[in-house]
Formats: structure tokens, C-alpha cells, sequence
């Protein structure tokens, strides 16, 4: 069974670049999350997508990052005009929508982003 | 606003010393509350779902039950390689599939 896929697993860039996220899930997930996590805390819920279509964004989501899952298979997640604040864990995960269950969430290891 | 609080932040036991992790949480309305173990560098690795009150499950020398309020995660007899990070994280009714998470407990065994 293979797992959820993150690449690249780290990511080193200046201050003001964009960086790109890749996400391959499970693959007969439906759906696909984006978390950021820091030191020393737990993940924060950043977007969730539904096949292709991205049904919940959170306030910590700024204009400045932007996911999507074309055909509902991987995902990207963008960042642009990175910030030193940006510099965290980001997780993907992905489960399977089944009728009046409630299927956990498997994660990806991350790309840990720093910002120079 | 769902909360999750996880205490002790850290934890240090020796082998076969058992304990308990506790998981305290304020939520609209629960829909599940997921237990999780990370090790350094890694992601989140799933271990147990709990959907109502009085519900235990058990996974080795693990054990997770639930209140209306809180959820324990017990650890019987553990060993050096049960050290980790625990996270417990709760999904509301309200704010589609999301999961609201702790800081999570850092367990360390020593031998």
C-alpha cells in the first residue's frame, strides 16, 4: 500500500521567491488536505479538496498561497513572495469519502520550507 | 472556538513505567477525535478514531478512551521504541473535514 507522497521533502529559498509543493495521495482518496505545522506545536488546517474541487479554505490561508488538484488526483500548494514566516512543516493528507463514515486522515512526511 | 489542549507538553518515563496522556477539548459538536504518533521528520502516523463517550479502543500497549470532555491515551508497560510525539486532534460537525489539533505530548522512554 503506498502512502501519501511528498515532494521535495525540504526546500531552502530566499525571502520574496516563490516556492511549489507537490502532493500524490493515496490512490483512491477523494480527499486531500494541506496542513502547516511548526516546532513544537500541532498541525494547522490550511485547505481541503473534494475530487478537484477545493471546499474549505482557512483564514490562514493568505492571498498569497494558492492550491489546487487538477482531475482530482495530485496536488500543488504555491506559495509566492515567501515570507520568513512561511518557513514551517507543510503536511499533506488524504482520506476516503464514504457514506456516513468518518475515514482518518493519512499523512505525508512533509516538505519542511525554510526561508533564508 | 474548537479547542484542543494536550498535557503534559513532555513526559519522561522509564521502561515499563506506565502513564496516561491527556487530551482536553471544546468543540461544537464532535464528530471524531483522532489520535496520532509522530517521530522527528516525520508525518502525523494514525493510531485511533473515537466517536462517542465511553469508547475505548486498544492497539498494543495503547489504550484510547473518551469522555464528553477529554480523551486518555494510556501506555502499559511501555519500551524505549514507544517514543514520540503523541498528537490528538478532534473534527467538529461544523467546518467540513478538518482537524483541530493539540501541541501534542513529547514521550520519551528511557531504557
Amino acid at each position: 500500500d503506498t502512502g501519501v507522497s511528498q515532494d521535495p521533502r525540504h526546500k531552502i529559498t530566499k525571502r520574496g521567491q516563490n516556492v511549489t509543493f507537490r502532493c500524490d495521495p493515496i490512490s483512491e482518496h477523494n480527499r486531500l488536505y494541506w496542513y502547516r505545522q511548526t516546532l513544537g506545536q500541532g498541525p494547522e488546517f490550511l485547505t481541503y479538496f473534494q475530487n478537484e474541487a477545493q471546499l474549505e479554505k482557512s483564514r490562514l490561508l493568505s492571498d498569497r498561497f494558492s492550491a489546487e488538484r487538477p482531475k482530482g488526483s495530485f496536488s500543488t500548494l504555491e506559495i509566492q513572495r515567501t515570507e520568513q514566516g512561511d518557513s514551517a512543516m507543510y503536511l499533506c493528507a488524504s482520506s476516503l469519502a464514504e457514506q456516513g463514515g468518518n475515514q482518518p486522515q493519512h499523512f505525508g512526511d512533509g516538505t519542511r520550507l525554510s526561508i533564508l | 472556538e474548537d479547542q484542543v489542549t494536550q498535557s503534559p507538553e513532555a513526559l519522561r518515563l522509564q521502561e515499563g513505567e506506565s502513564s496516561s496522556l491527556n487530551c482536553s477539548y471544546t468543540v461544537s459538536g464532535l464528530r471524531g477525535l483522532f489520535w496520532y504518533r509522530q517521530d522527528p521528520g516525520k508525518g502525523p502516523e494514525f493510531l485511533f478514531t473515537l466517536y462517542s463517550a465511553g469508547e475505548e479502543k486498544e492497539k498494543e500497549r495503547l489504550k484510547a478512551t473518551l469522555t464528553k470532555k477529554e480523551s486518555f491515551l494510556h501506555i502499559t508497560a511501555p519500551k524505549p521504541e514507544d517514543s514520540a510525539t503523541y498528537l490528538c486532534a478532534v473534527q467538529p460537525w461544523r467546518g467540513a473535514q478538518k482537524l483541530v489539533f493539540g501541541q501534542g505530548t513529547r514521550l520519551t522512554i528511557n531504557p
